[in-house]
């Protein structure tokens, strides 16, 4: 069965410091794809970025970067010079390829950026 | 365009009322899934719809909950009878289902909340 943990229930920084938010996943499939959402306080979940299980490059997208390792399971998120306006719950999501596609999320990480 | 929306945004309900709980995916999304999210969780899969075709349902809690796509579109989640621990977030999210892309696009979901 495919398992998402976040063990990181509420991180508080000050703006403008670098945060990483850990998601650590379980899959028996070989090939499987891991997510990233975001959900700000309207609610509304944000898609942030895809990553396929076969494509172990990290990457970058402005202030977020994202560091996949097979070898640890692990899919971590980083927000570089965090603001006020990343305050919300993120959450790390994988789906397997061979079911209907449904995502299996983690519990989520509340995070709080102070001005 | 014109993003996932969902309606109504807030439901209250009277234990054993009936309710039914609409989605209008983005259009051209093949694939419809809803999901319950409870406070302070994750988002938690029940049912996915391709075109018309319900191909799983296994997320469903009990046989109080049903859903539908008529016409491959839009979709409703019908809650019948509905008890004190159905009071959660329900979320609808679509996805286009070509090869490569997966992502699934939500709404701004339905606040259900059983007196």
């Amino acid at each position: 069965a495919q398992k998402v943990t976040q063990a990181q229930t509420e991180i508080s920084v000050v703006e403008k410091e670098d945060v990483t938010l850990d998601c650590v996943y379980e899959t028996r499939d070989t090939t499987y794809y891991l997510f990233w959402y975001k959900q700000p306080p309207s609610g509304e979940l944000v898609f942030l970025i895809r990553r396929n299980s076969f494509d172990e490059q990290n990457e970058i997208s402005g202030r977020y970067s994202w560091n996949f390792q097979k070898s640890t399971s692990s899919f971590n998120f980083t927000i570089t010079a965090s603001q006020v306006v990343d305050s919300a719950v993120y959450f790390c999501a994988l789906s397997e390829a061979g079911s209907a596609r449904q995502l299996t999320f983690g519990s989520g990480t509340q995070l709080t950026v102070l001005p | 365009g014109a993003g996932v929306s969902q309606s109504p945004r807030y439901k209250v309900a009277k234990r054993g009322q009936d309710v039914a709980l609409r989605c209008d995916p983005i259009s051209g999304h093949v694939s419809l899934f809803w999901y319950q999210q409870a406070l302070g969780q994750g988002p938690e899969f029940l049912t996915y719809f391709q075109n018309e075709a319900q191909l799983d349902k296994s997320g469903l809690p009990s046989d109080r909950f049903f859903a539908e796509r008529p016409e491959g579109s839009v979709s409703t989640l019908k809650i019948q009878r509905t008890q004190q621990e159905d009071s959660a977030v329900y979320l609808c999210a679509s996805s286009l289902e070509l090869a490569g892309s997966y992502e699934q696009y939500f709404g701004p979901g339905t606040r259900l909340t059983v007196t």
